[in-house]
């Protein structure tokens, strides 16, 4: 299976600011998917991020909030825009490759 | 959109007991993942089981997908089994490849 480097594993951002997370992973892939674990909650899919085109959100979720890009088959970043301390969640990133796997997650705090 | 439910909530044992917990989904699948929360918030691949039985260690699973519905067994718990356990599946239907929905997990606690 895939092997994904996430970072940064946590962060303590202001609220009003932008905090980008990166993905790297071992090999190429062609989707990768963003996912949001709000405090005591399950998971759930922010977009699915694909090489050479837009991302596709779900209901929910928009691209002004969380743009994402994909410049190549083995790398992607999430963007939370403008945070408020809603958004304090760990995000994960995930590929589906002889089964899924996930980033080690972000831990992100807004305040 | 597909439901995926998951029972118990919440589970304490002792350690050395046994426990199963189940995970019903109301749609056609393609795949079905077990995962393991641990403390800091990393998941862990347990069981990658569209259907059929699988094993590893003191950990089995089991899927029914014509009955909508997998278990995880643990035997001989130890503490280090602590944490939340996620079923997910990929609904078989429409765009879905490669997108999990996520039930809303076990807590489980093992005391010593």
């Amino acid at each position: 299976s895939a092997v994904i480097s996430q970072k940064p594993s946590r962060d303590i951002c202001q609220r009003g600011t932008s905090l980008t997370i990166q993905c790297q992973v071992d090999s190429q892939v062609t989707m990768m998917f963003w996912y949001r674990q709000q405090p005591g909650q399950s998971l759930t899919l922010i977009a699915t991020a694909n090489q050479g085109s837009e991302a596709t959100y779900e209901s929910g979720f928009v691209i002004d909030k969380f743009p994402i890009s994909r410049p190549n088959l083995t790398f992607s970043t999430l963007t939370v825009s403008n945070m408020s301390p809603e958004d304090s969640s760990i995000y994960l990133c995930s590929v589906a490759r002889d089964g899924y796997t996930f980033g080690s997650g972000t831990r992100l705090t807004v305040v | 959109g597909i439901q995926v439910e998951q029972s118990p909530p919440d589970l304490i044992l002792q350690e050395g007991a046994n426990s199963t917990l189940r995970c019903n989904f109301s749609d056609s699948v393609n795949n079905l993942q077990w995962f393991h929360q641990n403390p800091w918030g990393q998941l862990i691949n347990l069981f990658y089981i569209p259907s059929g039985t699988k094993q590893n260690g003191r950990l089995s699973a089991t899927t029914v997908a014509t009955e909508r519905y997998s278990l995880l067994y643990i035997s001989s718990s130890q503490t280090t089994d602590s944490g939340v356990y996620f079923c997910a599946v990929e609904y078989a239907g429409g765009t879905s490849y490669g997108k999990l929905t996520f039930g809303q997990g076990t807590i489980l606690t093992v005391h010593p």
